[in-house]
């Protein structure tokens, strides 16, 4: 089955304490999309990839990181989590070419910063 | 700086009428636009696009619309159905820019029975 997959998919942790979002996805896609959803502001892009080792910044970029050494995996990095990172997560992707726009998203990840 | 709006909170419609949903934009650089429906505890899932170069694009009960000089478009869904309650997110992309996508606030659309 064709799928993004997200882990964990719940998370509480505590400021300061560095944690990863893993995504991954089996359908050999080159382009992979992190983005946060808040009440009132929609969707917003953290980071994107457009293939291995090529990532590059969103609208909100500040305190995350990413890699993407893995054409599968495009883990997101929270080195020192901030309450105001608490939010749903979800992890997104698509082919670089044909209709390159029309992404395949994970189920969400929310992480709750303390 | 909210580059793309939707400006309608919620969006409440019985069975089998019309649903449209509106999106405004301010960038005119975009040139493809998307919807995405999500459910509750699910991930958006693409619904709809289209290219500047058309003004219209259909598919099944889903019609979106284009009109660039007024940086607007919309989404008709018709019939509507139960099932089609969910929230709705325009999105919006400059293909020179290509993987960077703005999304809209989204609009909860209840489609009653």
């Amino acid at each position: 089955e064709a799928q993004v997959t997200q882990n964990p998919r719940y998370l509480i942790t505590v400021t300061g304490k560095k944690l990863t979002v893993t995504c991954s996805q089996n359908m050999n896609h080159e382009y992979m999309s992190w983005y946060r959803q808040d009440p009132g502001l929609g969707l917003r892009q953290i980071y994107y990839s457009m293939n291995v080792e090529v990532t590059d910044k969103g609208d909100v970029p500040e305190g995350y990181k990413v890699s993407r050494k893995e054409k599968r995996n495009f883990p997101l990095i929270l080195e020192s989590p901030s309450p105001n990172q608490t939010s749903l997560y979800f992890c997104a992707s698509s082919l670089a070419s044909g209709s390159p726009y029309e992404q395949y998203f994970g189920p969400g990840t929310r992480l709750t910063v303390t | 700086d909210q580059q793309v709006k939707q400006n309608s909170p919620s969006l409440s419609v019985q069975e089998g009428r019309i649903s449209i949903l509106n999106c405004d934009y301010t960038n005119s650089m975009f040139d493809y636009f998307l919807w995405y429906k999500k459910y509750p505890a699910e991930g958006p899932t693409f619904l709809i696009s289209i290219s500047s170069i058309k003004d219209k694009n259909e598919d099944g009960r889903f019609t979106v619309f284009l009109n660039k000089s007024a940086k607007h478009l919309s989404l008709h869904i018709v019939p509507s159905q139960p099932g089609d309650s969910a929230v709705y997110f325009c999105a919006a992309m400059d293909s020179t820019s290509y993987g960077k996508l703005t999304f809209g606030q989204g609009t909860i659309l209840t489609v009653h029975p």
